[in-house]
């Protein structure tokens, strides 16, 4: 398998504008999960998807963002209107199951955004 | 809610010598301490897991330690190698609050040669 397929891999972007991000998750796993990445907060999960079901997104930061996941194999993180402050990398994973079940979150490579 | 902290945030070592990591967690029902490596440009790997009924596990150059009393936990690096360079990420879950592991603030680990 290729793993986590995650795209773009870099976007730069202005103030305002739409950014979707999209991931592939491993066939197979029913877990998909969006982690966002900064220096001053660290690794943190914004929402995850149970058979393509929202289960919780506590961690969504604000309405600006939204995400879906249509089927088994895809998902979309998209930022409405996009501010400076959601520069950072966003982190695709999936699992088989819950993780504290299976013990491992595959991650995909991440999405560099940029809001100048 | 839980929170992990992690320290150092960096770490330099030469070498062949031991690196040592250490994370504290807050809620004491988290069962679940998973060790998280990331190379410069990936997304973080696991690279060891330890649950709560285990007090300590190992593979190969790596272990983990677990001290529930003191809800601390540790990750230990032997003879150390440039391919130890990295970014690492502790975490703690609970069963209870199902796939939301909370990760530390990470250490970067730079190995001398």
């Amino acid at each position: 398998d290729a793993g986590v397929i995650q795209s773009p891999r870099h976007e730069v972007t202005e103030m305002g504008q739409e950014v979707t991000l999209r991931c592939k998750p491993i066939s197979g796993h029913d877990y998909l999960f969006w982690y966002r990445q900064t220096m001053m907060r660290g690794l943190e999960l914004l929402i995850y998807f149970n058979n393509n079901v929202p289960i919780d997104d506590s961690g969504m930061p604000e309405d600006r963002f939204s995400a879906k996941m249509p089927n088994a194999s895809f998902s979309t993180l998209k930022i409405q209107p996009s501010e400076p402050r959601d520069s950072a990398v966003y982190f695709c994973a999936s699992s088989l199951s819950p993780p504290p079940s299976t013990g491992e979150l595959f991650f995909g490579e991440g999405s560099r955004l940029t809001v100048l | 809610g839980e929170n992990v902290e992690q320290h150092p945030s960096t770490l330099s070592v030469q070498e062949g010598d031991s690196a040592v990591i250490k994370c504290t967690y807050s809620d004491s029902a988290s069962n679940y301490f998973p060790w998280y490596k990331q190379e410069l440009g990936k997304g973080p790997q696991l690279i060891i897991d330890i649950r709560s009924n285990v007090g300590e596990k190992k593979d190969q150059r790596i272990a983990v330690t677990l001290n529930k009393t003191a809800k601390h936990f540790s990750l230990h690096i032997t003879e150390t190698q440039p391919e130890d360079s990295a970014v690492y990420f502790c975490a703690a879950s609970t069963y209870s609050s199902a796939s939301k592991i909370i990760f530390g603030s990470g250490t970067r680990l730079s190995i001398r040669p």
